[in-house]
């Protein structure tokens, strides 16, 4: 059985620093692309960052570039997400998302979350 | 990057009844649509690819239509378990995007 399963989300003061983590299982970890996707407790869907199966190719979306890294250890099946100079809209529940092989950005499977919570 | 507007915000409908979903998009994504169910207090879950085609265990009474700008999700006979919320989602052009998503409710 495919899972996923993040950690590491808490509460935060603005200007902060939180790193996620992803624990795979149940499928080939380094065959994929796995991404972070958000949403905000209520609200839609927000594609945050992706990297390839080795971890030599990293995006990110606008919003968050220059802030957030993306990481991954193939030998742990982990991927991470360091997220830096924290603001009150990144206020979030972070989804880690594994990618339908090739599909590039069918997300076939989805973690539980962990939220993030940004607040003075 | 790509606009997807969903519509409407909110259906009512009772078991048995057929669902509409539209996801219109702010220019062509060709057939790159894709369509997420969502209940509460759980991660989405894949429904439909490429506009069309129905995800693994997914129920024959989910169908995906449409291509270019106009997308319709249609749920023939809703079961008590469809009530949630669905997104839709575009892999046309980078970086993804989703829609606002509809909210199928129990009338």
């Amino acid at each position: 059985e495919v899972q996923l399963v993040a950690s590491g989300g808490g509460l935060v003061q603005p200007g902060g620093s939180l790193r996620l983590s992803c624990a795979a299982s149940g499928f080939t970890f380094s065959n994929y692309w796995v991404h972070w996707v958000r949403q905000v407790p209520g609200k839609g869907l927000v594609w945050v960052s992706r990297i390839s199966r080795d971890g030599t190719i990293k995006n990110y979306a606008d919003s968050v570039k220059g802030r957030f890294t993306v990481s991954r250890d193939n030998a742990q099946n982990m991927q991470y997400l360091q997220m830096n100079s924290l603001r009150v809209d990144d206020t979030a529940v972070y989804y880690c998302v594994r990618e339908w092989g090739g599909s590039g950005t069918i997300f076939d499977y989805w973690g539980q979350g962990t939220l993030a919570t940004v607040s003075p | 990057e790509i606009v997807l507007t969903q519509s409407p915000a909110t259906l009512s409908l009772s078991p048995g009844e057929r669902a509409t979903l539209s996801c219109r998009a702010s220019q062509s994504v060709s057939s790159y649509l894709i369509w997420y169910q969502q209940k509460p207090g759980q991660a989405p879950r894949l429904l439909i690819y490429d506009a069309s085609n129905r995800a693994t265990d997914i129920p024959a009474r989910f169908s995906g239509s449409g291509s270019g700008t106009d997308f319709t999700l249609t749920i023939s006979s809703l079961e008590p378990e469809d009530f949630a919320v669905y997104y839709c989602q575009q892999r046309s052009s980078w970086p993804p995007t989703f829609g606002g998503g509809t909210k199928v409710e129990i009338k």
